[in-house]
């Protein structure tokens, strides 16, 4: 069964109208986190949830937004998509950070947007 | 922002065949390196974990080992099989209060 769950796997939206990715755990792990990779390229990490608190990296774009309802949802909300917002998504959780402990990363299997 | 290089970029080798590909990184404010594999249409799922310099870890046919001192790891695949082809990913962790950084990845076909 699937433990970090992402909807959709595939995305299209349009140049410059919002769209909001979702995901969903059960494994009830404290840090959540979302990544963007490119083709060919790095995952590159966006930011991450602590519990509540959000950690933000210096390079993630203002387009970029996250929402942590509770423990077991994140949402990554692009407010104005451009074409190089096209790229895989995928979302991530940690029972505990992994800068301070060896926890290894629950992938989900990510969402492919595309931008029109 | 640690720079993290892993080589090859991409890999074809026979079933049968053994393999190893390398990840770099910076050897300061070392916590840990992770090792993940990524099927195509899968989530990536984590191979391991490790700490120690001088570790060894195996799975399978599958085994890394860890130099901490030096910046590097190597991932070792003993007799490919189809099922190994994905793409492997490298990722060190600091304390410096950061998440995982990754590097591009190693893809790897391997053909029967």
């Amino acid at each position: 069964d699937a433990m970090v769950i992402q909807n959709p796997r595939y995305q299209v939206t349009q140049f410059g109208k919002p769209v909001t990715l979702s995901c969903s755990q059960t494994l009830n792990h404290n840090v959540m986190y979302w990544y963007q990779q490119k083709s060919s390229q790095a995952p590159k990490l966006l930011f991450h949830y602590y519990d509540k608190d959000f950690n933000n990296e210096a390079d993630t774009p203002d387009n970029f937004q996250s929402r942590r309802p509770n423990t077991s949802f994140c949402f990554l909300d692009i407010r104005s998509p451009g074409l190089g917002d096209a790229a895989m998504y995928l979302c991530a959780t940690s029972r505990e950070g992994t800068d301070t402990t060896n926890e290894k990363l629950f992938f989900g299997s990510g969402t492919q947007l595309s931008v029109l | 922002i640690l720079n993290v290089e892993q080589s090859p970029q991409s890999l074809h080798v026979q079933e049968g065949d053994s393999t190893n590909f390398t990840c770099s990184f910076p050897s300061s404010n070392f916590y840990a390196l992770h090792w993940y594999r990524w099927e195509t249409a899968k989530s990536p799922e984590a191979l391991f974990v490790m700490t120690l310099n001088g570790d060894e870890k195996k799975k399978g046919r599958i085994s890394a080992t860890l130099n901490t001192k030096e910046g590097y790891s190597y991932l070792y695949i003993k007799g490919s099989q189809p099922e190994d082809s994905a793409t492997y990913l490298c990722a060190p962790a600091n304390q410096a209060g950061t998440a995982l950084i990754f590097g591009k990845g190693t893809t790897l076909s391997v053909s029967s």
